[in-house]
């Protein structure tokens, strides 16, 4: 079954580092996303990327946040000055259609020390 | 409201047992309700969704119970196993955004 593939699985990076995580999304779907779970809470939305450009971003994707998709398989996130509340779990996930549930990917666990 | 309640917060069912997680909404406009299994370490999976048109779905053990007019749905799994033992997320799409509940931690005892 495709799958959506991140890494690193775990990244550990100082407070104030720039870090990219990284995401292969599933090779026929067109949309992508990035959700975030800080440990033992729940799924948050961060953002939604179609047609190489951002369709929707919550409050907490602000300027230090920034996704690209360099090529036609990656699709990253970047976090341009890493804070401590930055630690959290990093979800992809991918959709052929947005009306439809998507496929997540293992994440990638970030801790800012 | 772009909120999505989910209710218990921990549920330790026997095996064999029938395992019940609510969600309520308050948003007309979603339009599709996923629930997502998650183990330590992984990501969400999806197990089973429904839309709105529909009053239930089953899939296996697993049985979406949705009510529209109270805005309400619930998962069902019947005859729970050790293997079920996950935290559970119920969501709902508003145009291309998953809105998660807050997750139910699943125990299943042999």
């Amino acid at each position: 079954e495709p799958e959506v593939t991140q890494t690193p699985s775990h990244q550990v990076t100082q407070m104030g580092q720039e870090v990219i995580l990284r995401c292969v999304p599933i090779s026929n779907h067109l949309y992508f996303y990035w959700y975030r779970q800080i440990l033992g809470q729940k799924v948050e939305f961060l953002v939604s990327f179609y047609n190489n450009e951002i369709s929707e971003k919550s409050e907490i994707f602000d300027d230090q946040f920034s996704v690209e998709r360099p090529d036609g398989s990656n699709f990253t996130l970047k976090i341009r000055s890493t804070k401590l509340e930055d630690s959290a779990m990093y979800f992809c996930a991918s959709s052929k259609d947005m009306n439809y549930g998507y496929t997540f990917g293992s994440g990638t666990r970030l801790t800012v020390v | 409201q772009q909120q999505v309640k989910q209710s218990p917060q921990s549920l330790i069912v026997q095996k064999g047992g029938i395992s019940i997680i609510n969600c309520a909404y308050e948003n007309t406009a979603f339009d599709y309700f996923p629930w997502y299994q998650q183990f330590p370490g992984k990501g969400p999976a999806l197990l089973i969704a429904i839309r709105p048109d529909v009053s239930e779905k089953k899939e296996g053990r697993f049985t979406i119970s949705f009510n529209k007019s109270a805005k309400q749905f619930s998962l069902h799994i019947m005859d729970s196993q050790p293997g079920d033992s996950a935290t559970y997320f119920c969501a709902a799409l508003n145009t291309d955004k998953l809105i998660f509940g807050t997750g139910t931690r699943l125990q299943v005892f042999p």
